[in-house]
Parts: structure tokens; sequence; C-alpha cells
């Protein structure tokens, strides 16, 4: 079965500086690879996805990720982090022939000093 | 437009008794998932529709789990007979293409 890890329980960084959220996966096909952002008491918003193609993939809010096979990661990064950034991310992955459903990873609480 | 809803936003309800929670899907999408998230942990998937398909149920954690799901849209999950461990946040999501799920802002249930 596929699994996710997010070896980061916490994190806590400085306003404007960079950020970068580890995520491995388990799977032995081609996985569809997700963050997700998670702000108190809300839903799960959609930061980017990875299907295909190039590897490093763009999102909203100035985040990004980049797909590395050899290395079953799925890491994402920000240049320059905003107060608001502060939030739970999580990494998720699908598979072809999995009907869809997503695994997730047990999340990154990310906390920004000011 | 509309994004997926969910109702009530918390719910409190004593040991022993049923709930039901409510979702309605962005319109159009045809797969609507439901996942728990409890304290401390991640997602959990519980079950998940696609169209006219069977639901995928294999991710429900006991028989006092079901779901439904009327019209091809609006989707009910309720727990019979809650026990304290139900307590989480149950989130519904729905998708039209392959996989990029869209969330609502879930149902916190608390079992007293």
């Amino acid at each position: 079965a596929q699994s996710v890890t997010q070896p980061d329980i916490h994190i806590t960084v400085s306003e404007g500086a960079s950020l970068e959220l580890r995520c491995n996966y388990s799977y032995g096909a081609t996985p569809y690879l997700f963050w997700y952002v998670q702000s108190p008491g809300q839903g799960l918003q959609l930061l980017l996805k990875y299907f295909s193609g190039d590897t490093l993939v763009q999102g909203i809010k100035g985040f990004e990720a980049e797909f590395k096979r050899s290395q079953s990661s799925f890491n994402l990064r920000k240049p320059s982090v905003h107060w608001s950034d502060a939030a739970e991310y999580f990494c998720a992955v699908g598979f072809t022939g999995g009907g869809n459903k997503l695994t997730f990873g047990t999340g990154t609480q990310l906390k920004v000093e000011l | 437009g509309a994004g997926v809803s969910q109702s009530p936003s918390n719910k409190v309800t004593e040991k022993g008794k049923d709930v039901e929670l409510r979702c309605d899907p962005i319109s159009g999408h045809t797969a609507l998932y439901w996942y728990r998230q409890s304290l401390g942990q991640g997602l959990e998937f519980l079950i998940y529709f696609q169209g006219n398909s069977a639901p995928d149920k294999s991710g429900l954690p006991s028989d006092r789990f079901s779901a439904e799901r009327t019209g091809g849209s609006v989707s009910t999950l309720t727990i019979q007979r809650t026990q304290q461990e139900d307590s989480a946040v149950y989130l519904c999501a729905s998708s039209q293409t392959s996989y990029e799920q869209y969330f609502g802002p879930g149902t916190r249930l608390t079992v007293t």
C-alpha cells in the first residue's frame, strides 16, 4: 500500500526566510502528488499538483515543489515566507487505479516568527 | 463559484446517539469523498462516490459508519451509536478531473 511521510511535525521559520517542507512517498509506479494547506478552522486548499511532465511545479501563493523520482520525494519550497503562510501543510499521493482516493501525510505545522 | 459546503459546522452529541453530516459538492463534480481528520493525525479516507458506480467503502472504520449520495449530488455521512473515538473533523471533497479534489470546511464532531 502506498504511504506518505512528512518527517517534520513542526517547523518554525522567520518571516522572509526560505522554507522547505519535506515529503516522501512509497509506491512503485509514478504517483500523482499534491500539497494542500489548511489554516485553522478551514478546509484544505490545493497549493499545487504534479501529474507528469516538468518535475518542478509552480503553485499558488509563491510555492513550488520538485518531484524527484530517485528520492521518492516531493518537497515544497518557498523562497521568502510571509507571516500569513503560518498553517498546516499536507502532502498527498494518488495513483492510477486507486479510485482517485488520496493518501495523506500527517502534516507539518508551520510557525512564522515576525 | 460556490465551493464545497458542509453542515453543520459543529456538532456535539452524546455517546450512543446517531449523527448525520451533510456535504454539498461543487455543481457538476461527479466524484465525492469523505475523510476524517483526528487530532494530531493526517486525513483518513472513509468513502468515495463516483457517478453511478458502487461506492468505494474501503475506508469506513466500522459498520456504524455509512454514507449515501442522492441524485449524484448531496451526500450524507451517518454515524450510528457514536463513540468518543468518533470525535474528529469530517471533511468532504469533490472533484471533476481526476485526483484534483476540492475540500469543504469540515464538520467538527464532538462526542461527549
